[in-house]
């Protein structure tokens, strides 16, 4: 069974410093691995996605993420954060190969200080 | 193209009323799926289709949920009849080469 943990329910931030927001995966293949953001009242973006290739993946925003094979990770990065990131982050992951389904983490709020 | 669109927006409707939930996907997309999201549960997983086909629908919480999907373009999430705890926001989204796009959302509170 494919899974997702983001161990941080909230982050907080302050605006120009760099933000992570974590995610570690469990799959027994090869995962596509995904960011997508939501904002209040609002479905959630798609914001940038692993499928294979070069290990740091850049997205929409500003936002990028790194692929650790050996760390099960992929976090989520940007360099200087503003108060508009403020949102709530979902990682999700998709066997490639498998049902189409996307298995997504719990989420993480991310408030950005001005 | 005008993304995925759910309608109503908001339903505000009593205990033991049938609540029809509406989905429209995006033209060419051939996977459905509906969410539900609350505070105590985050993003579950309802049912998901293929080529209109209900592929799993083992997240659906209990009989007095259907789905269906009539055509390519148009699914509908049918509860009835409704109770409290079914308060949530319900999601679809379609799927293209592995990404999901989502609607806005159709809030439901139940009285």
């Amino acid at each position: 069974a494919q899974s997702v943990a983001q161990p941080e329910d909230q982050v907080n931030v302050a605006e120009g410093n760099p933000l992570t927001v974590k995610c570690t995966y469990s799959v027994s293949g090869n995962p596509y691995l995904f960011w997508y953001v939501q904002y209040p009242n609002r479905g959630l973006q798609f914001l940038l996605k692993y499928i294979t290739g070069d290990n740091l993946v850049k997205g929409s925003y500003g936002f990028e993420a790194e692929f650790n094979k050996s760390q099960t990770s992929f976090h989520l990065k940007k360099p200087s954060a503003l108060v508009s990131d403020s949102a709530l982050y979902f990682c999700a992951v998709l066997i490639s190969g498998s049902a189409r389904q996307l298995t997504f983490g719990s989420g993480t709020q991310l408030t950005v200080l001005p | 193209d005008a993304g995925v669109i759910q309608s109503p927006r908001h339903e505000v409707t009593e205990m033991g009323q049938e609540v029809t939930l509406r989905c429209k996907l995006i033209s060419g997309h051939n996977s459905l799926f509906w969410y539900r999201q609350t505070m105590m549960r985050g993003l579950e997983l309802l049912i998901y289709f293929n080529n209109n086909v209900p592929i799993d629908d083992s997240g659906m919480p209990e009989d007095r949920f259907s789905a269906k999907m009539p055509n390519a373009s148009f699914s509908t999430l049918k509860i009835q009849p409704s109770e409290p705890r079914d308060s949530a926001v319900y999601f679809c989204a379609s799927q293209y080469r592995g990404e999901l796009f989502f609607g806005e959302g159709s809030r439901l509170t139940v009285l």
